[in-house]
């Protein structure tokens, strides 16, 4: 079966500093890969995609990047960090080729910037 | 641009009892898909169920089912013999065609339900 990781779980960064959030699948190979941002008491608001190794398209400007090095990680980051970058990030994925299929997501990561 | 509305930001519900939450949603594309996801308080999305816009039947899984009204645009969950794990926020998203692949779920605000003894 498959399954998808976030970590860490929580945290807690000054304004400023670096964000490094990874997201690992496993049970599957050539999945896409999403990062959502959910603000608090909000839904949730798409970020960036990714349909394979390198190829990463963004949906909203912002100071946030994504990489995908392989074909089952998907990591998201930020050289400064804003106060308005605090917020709840969860990871999903979804089969290739399958035009009306579900996303599934990851436990998520709870970012507090202080 | 697509939009999901979820109008009801917070339902109660008897255990036992069956409970709708609304959905409503604007799209100009005639090939769309309607997801419920539920989100308890540890903050995981679980996939609850899916209604294509050309199914013919409305969608059903386990004590959910999606009662589905193209014309007036809507996907309303029903939840039959709430029981207290039910408990928890629910997201109606509609799924939008990516160039290059991949799907988008545009999000709805959500509706808190919780089940009461």
């Amino acid at each position: 079966s498959q399954t998808i990781h976030q970590w860490p779980a929580t945290l807690v960064q000054p304004v400023g500093s670096p964000l490094s959030l990874e997201c690992t699948v496993e049970g599957t190979s050539n999945p896409n890969l999403y990062w959502y941002r959910q603000a608090a008491g909000r839904g949730l608001q798409l970020l960036f995609y990714s349909v394979g190794i390198g190829q990463i398209s963004s949906e909203v400007p912002q100071n946030l990047s994504a990489s995908r090095p392989q074909d089952r990680q998907f990591i998201l980051s930020s050289k400064k960090l804003l106060l308005s970058d605090s917020g709840f990030y969860l990871c999903a994925w979804s089969v290739r080729g399958r035009l009306y299929n579900e996303q599934f997501f990851g436990p998520g990561t709870r970012l507090t910037v202080l | 641009a697509q939009k999901i509305t979820q109008t009801q930001p917070g339902m109660f519900v008897q255990e036992k009892e069956a409970v709708t939450l609304d959905c409503t949603y604007d799209t100009s594309d005639p090939s769309y898909g309607l997801f419920w996801y539920k989100q308890p308080s540890s903050g995981e999305m679980i996939f609850l169920i899916y209604q294509g816009s050309y199914d013919q039947q409305n969608a059903t899984e386990g004590r959910y089912s999606l009662n589905f009204q193209k014309a007036r645009k809507s996907a309303n969950l029903v939840i039959s013999a709430s029981q207290l794990g039910d408990s928890a926020m629910y997201f109606c998203a509609m799924r939008e065609v990516l160039t290059g692949g991949g799907n988008k779920l545009t999000f709805g605000t959500g509706t808190q339900l919780k089940v009461e003894l």
